[in-house]
């Protein structure tokens, strides 16, 4: 079975620091992973995704991320934050291509402070 | 915009009650899938279809079923509602070619009462 976990439930940075947002994973097959981004009383947006190939990985809004197997992470990241940035991030596997379903992490919710 | 739209916005509703919630997914788009988001339960998957046929199922409660029409609408169902089935329930779809990423619609808000 697949899992997600995201160390954090909430992060809070200052304005123009570095966005780091954590994010491991568990799948018995080679997964595809995804960041969502939900901004208040609103659906989820792709922010980014990993299939196969290059490792790093680079989304909407400045955001990327790095797919690296040997710590099963996924970790997103951004180097300057924006007030703009601030919603609730959450990252995603699936089995592979095609239309699977995906498992959520819990979220995290993101503050930026002026 | 996902390009996939859900109604209604908000449902109040009370308990022992049944509710239907609608979803259009993207244009070519053939799977559909349901998920609730709660404060508790999170982000979880209730149900997918394919072209019409059911293709997986989650933590899909025997109260609450949907079903995928002809034109690839899809509609939940939840029947005998409970104070704990309030929630977000959110629709997405997909292509079937592709990496698997899902287009969400804006959601359903469901309040028990």
């Amino acid at each position: 079975a697949q899992s997600v976990t995201q160390l954090g439930s909430h992060v809070s940075v200052s304005e123009g620091a570095l966005v780091l947002l954590r994010c491991n994973y568990s799948s018995s097959v080679p997964p595809y992973l995804f960041w969502y981004v939900q901004y208040p009383n609103q659906g989820l947006q792709l922010l980014l995704k990993y299939t196969t190939g290059a490792t790093l990985v680079k989304g909407i809004n400045g955001f990327e991320a790095e797919f690296k197997k040997s710590e099963t992470s996924f970790h997103l990241t951004k180097p300057s934050a924006h007030m703009s940035d601030a919603a609730e991030y959450f990252c995603a596997v699936s089995n592979g291509g095609g239309a699977q379903k995906l498992v959520f992490g819990q979220g995290t919710r993101l503050t930026i402070n002026p | 915009d996902s390009g996939v739209t859900q109604t209604p916005k908000h449902l109040i509703t009370a308990t022992g009650q049944r509710v239907t919630l609608r979803c259009s997914p993207r244009s070519g788009d053939l799977s559909v899938y349901w998920y609730q988001q709660s404060l508790d339960q999170g982000l979880q998957f209730l149900i997918q279809y394919y072209n019409g046929e059911e293709r997986a199922k989650g933590n899909i409660l025997e109260r609450f079923s949907a079903q995928q029409f002809p034109d690839l609408h899809s509609e939940l169902n939840l029947s005998s509602l409970e104070l704990g089935d309030s929630a977000l329930y959110f629709c997405a779809s997909s292509p079937q070619v592709g990496a698997g990423e899902q287009y969400f619609g804006p959601g359903t808000r469901l309040t028990v009462t």
